[in-house]
């Protein structure tokens, strides 16, 4: 079973919607971090969320976690065409490699 | 100007021949990864490096070996290539020049078609 799983598997809305990505995990964390992929480049971090914080936020990005239930939330407001991407919840245990889910594909139509 | 780049962008490989992927970093990190991505798997880690010299079996090593001969340049290399190993390839480095940090920074990645 995977160490981390975004929910769901697929999103579209419409620009100045605002939308909201889940994930959840399988282990003691360090931190959490959230990445984007756009089509054709390789992932890029968003947000790193630390296991003693309940939320961060990073302009139109807001990130929660509770690691009580080990989940974690990203949601950006007013979407633009932009945000169309690939977007993946990585937790970090502290050491050398970083977990990522199979992401969720959220498109944004004008 | 890129900080992680990739070469080949593109590969067509025969079954059975050897191909070699290369990355190369500016941002001066000790930790150097390969991953592969397919549909449905999202990122998998392949090796890993934490130095120049060094290298370590990720979760998915088998059919793939790894060099890293400077702290610049980690390299992939699959020694016999199969139809299965069909996928896109991307290299990241992090860590910083010391320590352990989450942050990983990707390069654009290679598309690689084993015939």
């Amino acid at each position: 079973s995977q160490l981390a799983e975004e929910n769901p598997w697929a999103l579209s809305v419409h620009e100045g919607e605002s939308v909201t990505v889940n994930c959840s995990y399988k282990t003691s964390i360090t931190a959490l971090q959230w990445y984007r992929q756009k089509s054709g480049e390789g992932p890029a971090q968003l947000i790193l969320i630390r296991s003693n914080e309940r939320e961060k936020r990073n302009g139109r990005l807001r990130a929660t976690l509770d690691t009580s239930s080990q989940s974690s939330s990203l949601s950006i407001t007013a979407t633009r065409c932009e945000d169309t991407a690939v977007y993946f919840c990585a937790p970090w245990t502290g050491g050398y490699k970083v977990v990522f889910g199979s992401g969720t594909r959220l498109l944004v139509s004008p | 100007e890129a900080a992680v780049t990739q070469s080949p962008r593109n590969k067509v490989a025969v079954t059975g021949g050897k191909v070699t992927l290369s990355c190369n970093q500016t941002n001066n990190h000790n930790n150097m990864y390969w991953y592969r991505q397919d549909t449905g798997h999202g990122l998998r880690l392949i090796h890993y490096s934490y130095g120049a010299g060094s290298t370590e079996k990720g979760d998915i090593p088998d059919g793939y070996k790894a060099s890293r001969p400077s702290q610049e340049n980690f390299s992939l290399i699959l020694e016999l290539a199969t139809p299965s190993q069909t996928s896109v390839y991307f290299c990241a480095s992090g860590g910083g020049t010391g320590g352990v940090y989450a942050e990983q920074f990707f390069g654009p990645g290679t598309r690689l078609t084993v015939l």
